[in-house]
């Protein structure tokens, strides 16, 4: 079982440059999210969706885009990279929101902006 | 005054010891409460959850809620090496996707 999968694992990139993040998921979710985590805090959302075609903004949207164009995938693009994104990065995705339905997480991307 | 607190310990304890781990949150809305488990180098997992205050049951763990004080725990019996994790509180309102987090407790159990 995949699961939730994430690539790239690790990445560094230079201030002002641009990436996607990949996100994809085999339990035929509807709802996908993405958060970061920063040293110190926990989760933030950054955007999340209820299905294909319809994304909303979470708590911390800014410097971040979202598309979801399938079902299963849901990338999240970095434009014009800050120091302020170096983060972990979380891709999730539930059947349901997040009241009552468990959420599953994938194993993380590692990002540095320097 | 964060949504969300958590002591982000960390906290070590002996193999076999009870773990009382708290937050306390400030928002009267959240209804849903979460406990999560990470591992190092790994995404969270949901260990618990409970809608409301009470308690709920599972194994070894036992959660807590009291609306009233604002304030849930999460207490692992016969702690074991492999529960060394950090542990993250997590809470929603009602239809709300947007799950709050404290910042997480790092709990070391020694053999």
């Amino acid at each position: 079982n995949a699961g939730v999968t994430q690539t790239p694992k690790f990445r560094i990139l230079k201030i002002g440059q641009s990436m996607t993040l990949q996100c994809t998921q085999d339990m035929n979710h509807n709802y996908m999210y993405w958060y970061r985590q920063d040293p110190g805090m926990g989760l933030k959302l950054i955007y999340y969706s209820v299905g294909a075609g319809i994304t909303d903004k979470g708590e911390v949207p800014n410097g971040y885009n979202v598309s979801r164009s399938t079902t299963e995938d849901f990338p999240l693009r970095l434009e014009l990279a800050a120091p302020s994104q170096t983060s972990v990065y979380f891709c999730a995705s539930s059947y349901g929101g997040v009241s009552g339905n468990t959420i599953y997480f994938g194993e993380g991307s590692w990002l540095t902006v320097v | 005054q964060k949504e969300v607190e958590q002591d982000p310990g960390p906290l070590s304890v002996p193999e076999g010891a009870i773990v009382s781990l708290n937050c306390t949150y400030s928002n009267s809305a959240f209804q849903y409460f979460m406990w999560y488990r990470q591992y190092s180098r790994k995404g969270p997992e949901l260990l618990m959850y409970t809608y409301s205050s009470g308690n709920k049951e599972d194994g070894r763990f036992t959660a807590q809620v009291d609306k009233s004080s604002k304030y849930i725990s999460l207490f692992i019996r016969d702690s074991q090496p492999s529960d060394s994790a950090t542990y993250l509180c997590a809470m929603s309102a009602d239809n709300n996707n947007d799950m709050r987090f404290g910042a997480g407790t790092r709990l070391t159990v020694k053999p």
